[in-house]
């Protein structure tokens, strides 16, 4: 069965510094990867995902995420992060199967300050 | 704007009521997933049908049930509701099976 694990439930970041999120998966078939944001009070927005291909997959926001399959990771980056990206972030695994239902992570909360 | 409608987006009820909460998915979408969001549990996966069938199941309780409909918007019923059911549930909209997932804005659902 999949799994996600999020490694850090709140990271607070100053403005303009970067940042990473990390997200480790378990899975005993072919992933496919997602990372979401959840602004206030809103729904979930695709930030990124990886189907297959290059392992470095760039996605909206000046966000970027890394597959890394030896270590089972997908980690979510941004090299200078704004105000407006405090928010909170999942990852999720596809599940596999005939469904495509995601399984999410806890989530982390990312607190940038100025 | 995902594209995905939910309504209502708050709703307030009492112990042992039932509701019903609507998703009309993106234009063209087959499939339609549920998942409840609350402080506890996280994100969890409820229920996935696609074009009107059910093909998949998470851990959702016997006493919720779904259906999507032949103009492919989905209901999700819950009854006999219990505190612990508030939460957010989200509505998911995908053309096909495995592609990228869109999401509603929620409904909150608040049991008293």
């Amino acid at each position: 069965a999949q799994s996600v694990t999020q490694l850090d439930s709140q990271v607070p970041v100053f403005e303009e510094a970067p940042v990473e999120l990390r997200c480790n998966y378990s899975s005993s078939v072919s992933v496919y990867l997602f990372w979401y944001v959840q602004y206030p009070n809103q729904g979930l927005q695709l930030l990124l995902k990886y189907l297959s291909g290059s392992t470095l997959v760039k996605g909206i926001n000046g966000f970027e995420a890394e597959f890394n399959k030896s270590q089972t990771s997908f980690h979510l980056r941004k090299p200078s992060v704004h105000i407006s990206d405090t928010a909170e972030y999942f990852c999720a695994v596809h599940g596999s199967g005939i469904t495509g239902k995601l399984i999410f992570g806890q989530g982390t909360t990312l607190q940038v300050k100025p | 704007d995902s594209g995905v409608t939910q309504t209502p987006k708050h709703l307030i009820t009492a112990t042992g009521q039932r509701v019903t909460l609507r998703c009309s998915p993106r234009s063209g979408d087959l499939s339609v997933y549920w998942y409840q969001q609350s402080l506890d549990q996280g994100l969890q996966f409820l229920i996935h049908y696609y074009n009107g069938e059910e093909r998949a199941k998470g851990n959702i309780l016997e006493r919720f049930s779904a259906q999507q409909f032949p103009d492919l918007h989905s209901e999700l019923n819950l009854s006999s509701l219990e505190l612990g059911d508030s939460a957010l549930y989200f509505c998911a909209s995908s053309e096909l099976t495995g592609a990228e997932a869109f999401f509603g804005q929620g409904t909150r659902l608040t049991v008293v």
